[in-house]
């Protein structure tokens, strides 16, 4: 069965002061990671897929690497806007659905 | 693109009452799923369809929980009777068939609560 872990579970972070989330799988075989951003009340919003170890993508402050075992999203100066729950999920090959972790919620205080 | 519509937003029901979720996909997404999000066991799959068909319900808790997929445009997740316990946030999310390792757009959610 696949396992997705994340840590920490909550981190707070002053403004500007850069962080990073893990996050640790187990799965037969990937196919693809996804990270999300969720705000509360409101469904996950998509960030990034990576797809093989030693991928990286950013979108502004943020950027999520991947290894055969972790991922990691780092957040790089971050502001108060970046206050959310970071999810990430797995998907295994041949499957259809991501399996979720329980996510990291981020507070970053002006 | 008005993105995954779901409705209500909130509900507030009575212990045994029948709960009807809606939701309205992504046009041109032909896989659905269904997941429900508590503090205690985060995101889970509850249902998944592929061209309207339920491929995989293993995530349903119980009998008292079932999904349709009328068409295309459109699912529901009914419980039936409700208890205290279905108290969750229950989301609909939609993605292209085909492309099996494409994101998932979530919509916003139905928070219920059952009394």
């Amino acid at each position: 069965e696949d396992q997705v872990t994340q840590s920490p579970e909550a981190l707070r972070l002053q403004e500007g002061e850069s962080s990073s989330l893990n996050c640790s799988y187990t799965v037969s075989g990937l196919r693809g990671l996804f990270w999300y951003r969720q705000d509360p009340g409101k469904g996950p919003e998509f960030l990034f897929t990576l797809y093989s170890a030693g991928e990286e993508k950013e979108k502004e402050r943020l950027k999520a690497t991947l290894t055969k075992k972790e991922s990691f999203l780092h957040i790089t100066a971050p502001k108060p806007e970046d206050s959310a729950t970071y999810l990430c999920a797995v998907q295994a090959t041949n499957d259809y659905k991501l399996s979720f972790g329980a996510g990291t919620t981020v507070t970053v205080r002006a | 693109d008005a993105g995954v519509i779901q409705s209500p937003r909130h509900e507030v029901t009575e212990m045994g009452q029948e709960v009807t979720l809606r939701c309205k996909p992504i046009s041109g997404h032909n896989s659905l799923f269904w997941y429900r999000q508590t503090m205690m066991r985060g995101l889970e799959l509850l249902i998944y369809f592929n061209n309207n068909v339920p491929i995989d319900d293993s995530g349903m808790p119980e009998d008292r929980f079932s999904a349709k997929m009328p068409n295309a445009s459109f699912s529901t997740l009914k419980i039936q009777p409700s208890e205290p316990r279905d108290s969750a946030v229950y989301f609909c999310a939609s993605r292209r068939t085909g492309a099996t390792n494409e994101k998932l757009f979530f919509g916003s959610g139905t928070q219920l609560s059952v009394l």
